[in-house]
């Protein structure tokens, strides 16, 4: 119920292609969806977040797809550059009762080539 | 800009010893966290504090404490460090997710135990 997976592990794209990072959760409490950025050396940093009233969120390059009934959300990087090589968390939440722990899945680490 | 910081990037600990791991906030969070980054494990919650004094079990709080005796200090304690332990530990604060949603992470504190 706490779990969320997160697909693929890793992921190599070549500069202006699209990366697409799928995860999906099975409690039905979570309702709030981030995606943490991670560079090497560094902790990770909130990229973009989604919460369910919405399908889709975008910001720059970086969009999020939501599916409710599938329970699944995805993170698309348009144009891919070598700056977002990264390591990708992808997260959730739920936000009400007083248990606000934020379970994060397992990373993607990304590779855009030049 | 919201910093959080913990006060060793790189501890060397052996067997048995008693280890604490300090992360210090200055953003007035109501929350702290502190996570286990292990490769292909992703971000585990060990334990989070939603208030001074009070402290809540993550996913993998065994051989572990914490203390938050102020609210910009929430500290880890290993009582009796084992090799299992060695990894990266990661410190977080944020206001109640309901609010901002955003986890602000410290740089890491990367342990090592022989």
């Amino acid at each position: 119920q706490q779990q969320v997976k997160q697909s693929p592990q890793s992921l190599i794209v070549q500069k202006g292609g699209i990366s697409i990072i799928n995860c999906a959760y099975e409690n039905t409490a979570f309702d709030y969806f981030p995606w943490y950025q991670q560079f090497p050396g560094k902790g990770p940093a909130l990229l973009i977040a989604i919460r369910p009233d919405v399908s889709e969120k975008k910001e720059g390059r970086f969009t999020i797809s939501f599916n409710k009934s599938a329970k699944q959300f995805s993170l698309h990087i348009m144009d891919s550059q070598p700056g977002d090589s990264a390591t990708y968390f992808c997260a959730a939440s739920p936000t009400q009762g007083g248990s606000e722990k934020l379970v994060f899945g397992k990373g993607t680490k990304l590779t855009v080539n030049p | 800009d919201v910093k959080v910081t913990q006060s060793s990037r790189y501890l060397v600990k052996r067997t048995g010893e008693k280890v604490f791991l300090e992360c210090v906030q200055d953003m007035d969070h109501e929350n702290m966290f502190w996570y286990r980054q292990d490769p292909g494990l992703g971000l585990r919650l060990i334990y989070f504090s939603y208030d001074v004094k009070m402290k809540e079990k993550g996913d993998i709080p065994e051989g572990y404490s914490v203390s938050r005796e102020k609210k910009e200090r929430f500290s880890l304690i290993l009582e009796s460090a084992s090799t299992n332990q060695t990894s990266m530990y990661l410190c977080a604060s944020s206001y109640p997710l309901g609010v901002t949603g955003e986890l602000f992470f410290g740089e890491g504190s990367r342990l090592t135990v022989l």
